[in-house]
């Protein structure tokens, strides 16, 4: 069945600094999800991408969907202490469902 | 504007007691309802789904089973809880495929 891997599994950065984290998949993807978890609680929506080269942002936060649709990107800029979390990427498999991908852990050190 | 309520929030059950979980959506008519579980530390693992009343489609095999016995109601059960049962169930909902909502979860910690 369809996968999506994410890297890195991990990361820590001093606040300030910038974080990007990527969702990989062998076979093109409809559309790529973004969601954010933060410890303790559960997965909020955060954007969804469906065009070839597609990128949209939310203040600090950049979303890029690869022209070949079979990656995606979400990058941080200047992370700050509340940007801490678990950092899913999700795509359509199947008419109903979504799979998810491994998530990305992100330790923002003050 | 449309909610989703999940309860309990925590849940300490010893082996073998059964399980019951409530999942009810307000403010929107047929949705697609998700169960799915997650594993401290871990990703998401979806469960069950389910596209309407009485149909539930059921995505691992396993000691769980649930039904949906209303449109906006959707229940995880099991009769004997495992000690690998243990985790963070969250309840999603979506209309349309366009992302979940998900409920605040229920930690379940079986011993």
């Amino acid at each position: 069945g369809q996968q999506v891997m994410q890297i890195p599994q991990y990361q820590h950065v001093q606040e300030g600094e910038d974080f990007t984290t990527y969702c990989n998949s062998s076979t093109t993807l409809s559309n790529i999800q973004w969601y954010k978890q933060r410890p303790g609680g559960h997965p909020v929506f955060l954007i969804q991408l469906v065009k070839s080269g597609e990128v949209k942002k939310q203040k600090r936060l950049t979303f890029q969907f690869g022209e070949a649709k079979k990656n995606s990107s979400l990058h941080i800029t200047a992370t700050q202490t509340t940007d801490v979390g678990t950092y899913f990427c999700a795509t359509t498999s199947g008419t109903y469902k979504y799979i998810f991908g491994t998530g990305t852990r992100l330790k923002v050190l003050a | 504007s449309q909610t989703i309520h999940q309860w309990p929030a925590t849940l300490v059950q010893p082996v073998g007691s059964p399980l019951s979980l409530e999942c009810t959506v307000e403010g929107t008519s047929n949705p697609n309802l998700y169960w799915y579980r997650q594993a401290a530390g871990r990703g998401l693992q979806l469960l069950f789904y389910s596209v309407g009343i009485g149909q539930i489609s059921s995505e691992v095999p396993q000691n769980l089973s649930a039904s949906r016995p209303q449109d906006r109601q959707f229940i995880l059960s099991s009769k004997k809880l495992l000690l690998s049962d243990s985790g963070f169930y969250l309840c999603a909902w979506s209309v349309s495929g366009y992302g979940y909502t998900f409920g605040s979860g229920t930690r379940l910690t079986v011993v």
